[in-house]
């Protein structure tokens, strides 16, 4: 049951460039997409969320963007930072909170 | 910011032992889950816990596994006799309302670990 991919399992990415993370889902009932960030050794962290009846959405340095055609939305942290490097979890969920977890992007920003 | 905890951060137990996992949801939130994640797979969906029943479960979620809220303040997991596929990172989560959009809150986890 893969409802939720993440193709990539890792990137690295210099610091100051743009990070995208990629991830496609199947089930067109999902309703919300979030980020979560995992550092090691600590629980998964929100990031973002995108509702389905949006295309993008906005946090400081990290947007979201939904293409629901596609069943595909990406992550986009600009300009990158050594401290975001972690691993990236999109995950989707309905009307109630339960999570779909897709299986990571190990995300490295070097210097 | 207020943090779900998790107790104890490593478990080590033979296999057909019973082990119970334990969390202090965020104080004010009314939902509680519990996640896993197998080494190098995907953090997947155990079990929601609600108005003191389980709201929703996943199919790995049989029967040799419970959750409880024995008081007002911890959410506990239980495996009654542990086998080796067990063996996982358990994270607990809490949020306020259950919304869909609602961002859950995980504690660290507990490393379970089934010899």
């Amino acid at each position: 049951d893969q409802q939720v991919k993440q193709n990539s399992p890792s990137l690295s990415v210099q610091e100051g460039r743009i990070s995208i993370l990629n991830c496609d889902y199947t089930n067109s009932m999902f309703d919300y997409f979030l980020w979560y960030k995992k550092y090691p050794a600590e629980g998964p962290t929100f990031l973002i969320s995108i509702s389905s009846i949006k295309d993008k959405n906005e946090d400081g340095r990290f947007t979201v963007f939904l293409n629901k055609s596609a069943k595909h939305l990406s992550l986009h942290i600009v300009p990158s930072q050594p401290g975001d490097s972690a691993v990236y979890f999109c995950a989707a969920s309905g009307t109630a909170s339960k999570l779909t977890f897709g299986t990571g992007t190990r995300l490295q920003v070097t210097l | 910011e207020p943090e779900v905890t998790q107790t104890p951060s490593h478990q080590v137990t033979q296999m057909g032992q019973e082990v119970i996992l334990r969390c202090v949801p965020i104080s004010n939130h009314l939902y509680f889950y519990w996640y896993r994640q197998i080494l190098g797979q995907k953090v997947e969906f155990l079990v929601s816990f609600y108005n003191n029943e389980i709201s929703e479960k996943s199919e790995i979620f049989d029967d040799q596994f419970s959750v409880e809220r024995p008081d007002g303040s911890n959410f506990t997991l239980k495996i009654r006799s542990t086998k080796l596929e067990d063996s996982a990172m358990y994270f607990c989560a809490s949020s306020g309302q259950g919304f869909g959009n609602e961002k859950l809150f995980f504690g660290s986890g507990t490393q379970l670990s089934v010899l």
